[in-house]
């Protein structure tokens, strides 16, 4: 399997466009993380999805942040409008239920700068 | 609410044994977790503990857990250059919930090696 796949995996951007990141989780995995990392606050869960049903978005920081997964295979996050401190690397994870503990597996992440 | 705590760096001479400390205040936490992330990466998988355990070894790395105070471990023996990396200490309720759910981070540790 090609493991979780993340794009673009660099994305430069101003201040007020929109931006989206894309996420392909592994096959046959059915929950589907957001997760976002910052030097100053580490690695936080903005979302996560259950056989494509957002779960629980109470990470999500604001209104300009929103995130869909249209099918098994496929989703996406959106920023707009996309603020400097919006800077941070997403991750993306995928697991599949059927084990005890929550082993996820994660994408190589997108870097985002906002100027 | 819940926290996870690590100091952000550690620094060894390659060959001595690495430990590496985490403390959590989530006492209904199932599993816990250590992630290894290497420059440019994503987080990986590197071993978990079931709350009800007190050690679980895999190899070179030794998990200890001492529940009563919400401290847990990682200790790699014989540390390598390869070894180089941020880890991550996590927490989650794993399936048991009846569902998955997002993990708790620390903000991780930084593992420097010495020659």
């Amino acid at each position: 399997d090609a493991g979780v796949i993340q794009s673009p995996r660099h994305e430069v951007t101003e201040m007020g466009q929109e931006v989206t990141l894309r996420c392909k989780p592994i096959s046959g995995h059915d929950y589907l993380f957001w997760y976002r990392q910052t030097m100053m606050r580490g690695l936080e869960l903005l979302i996560y999805f259950n056989n494509n049903v957002p779960i629980d978005d109470s990470g999500m920081p604001e209104d300009r942040f929103s995130a869909k997964m249209p099918n098994a295979s496929f989703s996406t996050l959106k920023i707009q409008p996309s603020e400097p401190r919006d800077s941070a690397v997403y991750f993306c994870a995928s697991s599949k239920r059927g084990q005890f503990y929550n082993e996820q597996f994660f994408g190589p992440g997108t870097r985002l700068t906002v100027l | 609410g819940e926290d996870v705590e690590q100091s952000l760096f550690l620094s060894v001479r390659e060959g001595d044994s690495s430990v590496i400390n985490c403390t959590y205040t989530d006492s209904s936490s199932t599993y816990l977790y250590w992630y290894k992330q290497e420059p440019g990466a994503g987080l990986q998988l590197l071993t978990y503990i079931f709350s009800n355990m007190d050690m679980k070894q895999d190899q070179r790395l030794t998990v200890l857990l001492n529940k009563k105070d919400k401290h847990l471990s990682l200790r790699i023996a014989d540390t390598q250059t390869g070894d180089s990396a941020i880890y991550f200490c996590a927490e989650s309720m794993g399936y048991s919930g009846g569902g998955a759910d997002g993990l708790t981070f620390g903000k991780g540790t930084h593992l420097i090696i010495q020659p």
